[in-house]
């Protein structure tokens, strides 16, 4: 198996630009997180999906931020507009289980870069 | 909330032991534990469930003291490959199921 695979790997724009992070989670996992990480916040929980729905967005920032799981096989994470603190690196992972008893496979990560 | 992790960083002789500490506040249903080198993503290590159980992954372990609301992850005879970040991760026995992460121990083993 290829293992979740997140795209692009790093990108760079500017302040005001729309950014779209892309995710293929691995096949027959139900589950699907995207996690954002920093030196001063850690891994953070963004949103989370199972079958496609989403379950708990409640770490997603703010309405700049928006992700949609239009299938089994691929999810996007949003940022329109994007500012300078949304610099991070973009993780997405995926489970075959729920959160509680779920290993987590995570991709190579998308690195952020706002200026 | 998010666990505490302690300590913050730890550097070891290659052969020597370590312990890290995951604590919360809230009451567990489990603990995660991760492990993320430098400029990649975090692979999964072990997960505990309430039980108080204890795991072993080669000669890393884990257990769960769900009374105190804490884990802590050993490491035997570190070996150079050991290095990096170690996270943990809980979910409560609340109703959201969701994992989140404490801030990370830096281990570096030396040789």
């Amino acid at each position: 198996d290829a293992g979740v695979i997140q795209s692009p790997r790093h990108e760079v724009t500017e302040m005001g630009q729309e950014v779209t992070l892309r995710c293929k989670p691995i096949s027959g996992h139900d589950y699907l997180f995207w996690y954002r990480q920093t030196m001063m916040r850690g891994l953070e929980l963004l949103i989370y999906f199972n079958n496609n729905v989403p379950i708990d967005d409640s770490g997603m920032p703010e309405d700049r931020f928006s992700a949609k799981m239009p299938n089994a096989s691929f999810s996007t994470l949003k940022i329109q507009p994007s500012e300078p603190r949304d610099s991070a690196v973009y993780f997405c992972a995926s489970s075959s289980r729920d959160p509680n008893t779920g290993e987590l496979f995570f991709g190579e990560g998308s690195r952020l870069t706002v200026l | 909330q998010q666990p505490v992790q302690s300590p913050q960083a730890v550097i070891l002789r290659e052969g020597e032991d370590a312990v890290i500490n995951c604590s919360s506040s809230k009451a567990l249903y489990s603990v995660h534990w991760y492990r993320q080198k430098h400029g990649e993503a975090p692979v999964f290590l072990m997960i505990l469930l309430k039980g108080g159980e204890q795991k072993g992954h080669e000669k890393i372990s884990a257990s769960f003291n769900e009374k105190k609301q804490q884990s802590s992850l050993y490491l035997t005879a570190s070996q150079l490959s050991y290095s990096g970040t170690y996270f943990c991760g809980t979910t409560d026995s609340g109703s959201a199921r969701q994992l989140t992460f404490g801030s990370g121990t830096q281990l570096t083993v030396l040789p």
